[in-house]
């Protein structure tokens, strides 16, 4: 069954604003994975986060890894309208390492010019 | 390129028919891995293969899907006698080796069913 519960299932922000999305879980990750993916295309790694507490940051986008490692949050500073797209999260649970991937329902992001 | 490849990009069959999607992963990747997304959903995971071990296939929907990797280069997934519930993009991915590495997707396959 579904692991990782991601949210907002959509978001409809202006452009120049601030965007934020998280995923929890009741189960540990080792890693959290977070991936864009545009209409057609397959999904586009952004940020990879290794250890609990880490703080990550990749221009805009900067991501944790919750210090229970139960849950991750990712944000979008200054969306512009490229932003568009659906973010995924995902994430090795604790005892799969290096095998599937547990991936969020992903967040539907729109951005108004 | 240097990224995954994976072909055809298009599939249409009718339904019974078996399809055989391709997929090349990354040089030097040891790890491949086969996800199904239907339209507006997550990925779900199908199978993994990793070096000469044997493959975990424990995300395969049913008998009709297999997967083989010759050379523990190129991948190939087929399902056989197709329904109209297999329609959904396929994607690959590969990671050099296994461990907690992040996994690069190729485009996917959408396969459509008749």
């Amino acid at each position: 069954g579904q692991q990782l519960n991601q949210s907002p299932q959509s978001m409809f922000i202006q452009e120049g604003e601030d965007v934020s999305m998280n995923c929890t879980s009741s189960s540990i990750f080792n890693t959290w994975l977070w991936y864009k993916q545009d209409p057609g295309e397959g999904p586009v790694l952004l940020i990879a986060l290794y250890k609990a507490g880490e703080l990550t940051s990749n221009g805009r986008l900067t991501a944790q890894f919750g210090i229970t490692r139960k849950d991750s949050f990712l944000n979008i500073s200054a969306s512009i309208p490229s932003d568009v797209g659906i973010y995924f999260c995902a994430g090795y649970l604790r005892g799969t390492s290096g095998s599937r991937l547990t991936f969020g329902e992903g967040t539907q992001l729109t951005v108004n010019p | 390129g240097a990224g995954v490849s994976q072909s055809p990009s298009n599939k249409v069959t009718e339904k019974g028919k078996d399809v055989e999607l391709r997929c090349d992963p990354i040089s030097g990747h040891t790890a491949l891995y086969w996800y199904r997304q239907s339209l507006g959903q997550g990925l779900e995971f199908l199978i993994y293969f990793q070096g000469n071990s044997a493959p975990d296939k424990s995300g395969l929907p049913s008998d009709r899907f297999s997967a083989e990797r010759t050379g523990g280069s190129v991948s190939t997934l087929t399902i056989q006698r197709t329904q109209q519930e297999d329609s959904a993009v396929y994607l690959c991915a590969s990671s050099y080796r296994d461990g907690n590495q992040p996994q690069h997707f190729g485009d996917g396959t959408r396969l459509s069913i008749l």
